[in-house]
């Protein structure tokens, strides 16, 4: 089963306005660490934003926040104001357990973000 | 720079050859990671470095392939007797400590063709 399921592969937003890419998890594990990163044509993975699974509030960075749903195992990044610049592939990810011997990250298939002028 | 450094940035080989990929972590982080990129199977996690020392190595596809590190640094990734298989963007990153909460810090990927 999959463990990150991104279930937009492509989505349009008009510049200037917010939009939201979905993200669902899937777990036993109750210490997860979820993180959310750009990549540009360019090739390069942008970390954006990171919500702990014992964060009692939902991340926010800048023109990023993420809407965590804890019960719903949902993970959602929100852009607001989106800009040019943010047209990209977004991915979602996930880290079980605390660390220490389980390293990998886990990656959704991705959503291809693109804004429109 | 101050990021993660990956070389080189493309690499074309032939199959059945052997290549070698590298990897410069940011400064000071303890823990370092590789995985792949490629257009079937998305990312995939290849090994995880805490220091030299290699505590998760469960997504090396074959034992064709193999990765150390040395002084808490620098790592390479070998892959030998490459097939056409082994065709992808390899990405190292690299995090402060090996703590789930740590984000993971991503270099521009190796280019590897195989002809």
């Amino acid at each position: 089963a999959q463990k990150i399921t991104q279930t937009q592969p492509g989505m349009f937003v008009q510049e200037k306005e917010a939009v939201t890419l979905d993200c669902t998890y899937d777990t036993s594990d109750p210490s997860y660490g979820l993180f959310w990163y750009k990549q540009p044509s360019s090739g390069e993975m942008i970390f954006l934003i990171y919500q702990g699974s014992y964060d009692q509030q939902n991340a926010t960075e800048g023109r990023y926040s993420l809407n965590f749903q804890k019960a719903r195992k949902s993970a959602n990044l929100v852009i607001s104001a989106s800009q040019l610049g943010d047209s990209a592939m977004y991915f979602c990810a996930m880290r079980e357990g605390h660390g220490g011997s389980q390293g990998n990250l886990i990656f959704g298939k991705g959503t291809k973000l693109s804004v429109k002028p | 720079g101050a990021g993660v450094s990956q070389s080189p940035s493309n690499k074309v080989t032939e199959k059945g050859k052997d290549v070698e990929l590298r990897c410069d972590p940011i400064s000071g982080h303890t823990a370092l990671y590789w995985y792949r990129q490629s257009l079937g199977q998305g990312l995939e996690f290849l090994i995880y470095f805490q220091g030299n020392s290699a505590p998760d190595k469960s997504g090396l596809p074959s034992d064709r392939f193999s990765a150390e590190r040395t002084g808490g640094s620098v790592s390479t990734l070998t892959i030998q007797r490459t097939q056409q298989e082994d065709s992808a963007v390899y990405l190292c990153a690299s995090s402060l400590t090996g703590w789930a909460n740590q984000p993971q810090h991503f270099g521009d990927g190796t280019r590897l063709s195989i002809l």
